[in-house]
């Protein structure tokens, strides 16, 4: 059984710092990770999708990598805003029988000015 | 594009009432899923529809949660009788095909329902 876990489940930092998020699965067998963010009260925003075969993928100041064979992810931000503080959460899918996203329990970041 | 509409947004019932709640996918989407998701953990699938059949009803409490997806558009999600242990958001996604292609889930906001 996929089972996807987060660390830390909250983080504060000051503007501008740069992180990373942390994300592992136990189950290597996997067609894509996902990482998404919920504001309070809306639903899920896809962020950066990585496929299997890929090492890592990269979208304005975010770049998520993937070490499938040691069954880990990382969202890195770089020069944090206030209006990054959300929920991040990441999710792997399964590369063979039922095609469901497993998810993680998430980070919740805040971003003080 | 409208995205994933969901009503209500949010609902407050007793336990043993029963609730429904509505989805509308984004127009086309062939695949519409129901996740449950209870504070502070990561959503959970209950069912994926592919048109109106469904693909996966693994984690859905059959005795008292059913849903329904007539002519392969709207959704319904419907639990009977409710459980304090029911309180959650509950979130529609849908996408063009099935995640074996890796298509984006587009998810809508949700309905926060507690069970008092």
């Amino acid at each position: 059984k996929q089972e996807v876990t987060q660390i830390p489940a909250a983080l504060s930092v000051p503007e501008g710092e740069n992180l990373v998020l942390n994300c592992s699965f136990t189950d290597s067998a996997i067609y894509n990770l996902q990482w998404f963010r919920q504001d309070p009260g809306k639903g899920l925003t896809s962020l950066l999708l990585i496929q299997s075969s890929q090492r890592e993928q990269t979208s304005g100041r975010l770049n998520a990598s993937l070490d499938k064979s040691s069954g880990r992810s990382t969202l890195y931000i770089a020069a944090s805003q206030p209006g990054d503080s959300a929920t991040y959460l990441c999710a792997v899918l399964r590369d063979q029988g039922a095609q469901k996203l497993v998810f993680g329990q998430g980070t919740r970041l805040t971003i003080n000015p | 594009e409208a995205g994933v509409a969901q009503s209500p947004r949010y609902k407050i019932i007793e336990k043993r009432q029963s609730v429904a709640f509505w989805c509308n996918p984004i127009s086309g989407h062939a695949t519409l899923y129901w996740y449950q998701q209870i504070l502070g953990q990561g959503p959970k699938l209950l069912i994926q529809f592919q048109n109106n059949g469904v693909v996966d009803d693994s984690q859905l409490p059959k005795d008292r949660f059913s849903a329904e997806r007539l002519k392969g558009v709207d959704s319904t999600l419907k639990i009977q009788p409710a459980k304090l242990e029911d309180s959650a958001v509950y979130l529609c996604a849908s996408s063009w095909t099935s995640g074996r292609l890796g298509d984006t889930q587009y998810f809508g906001p949700g309905t926060r329902l507690t069970v008092l």
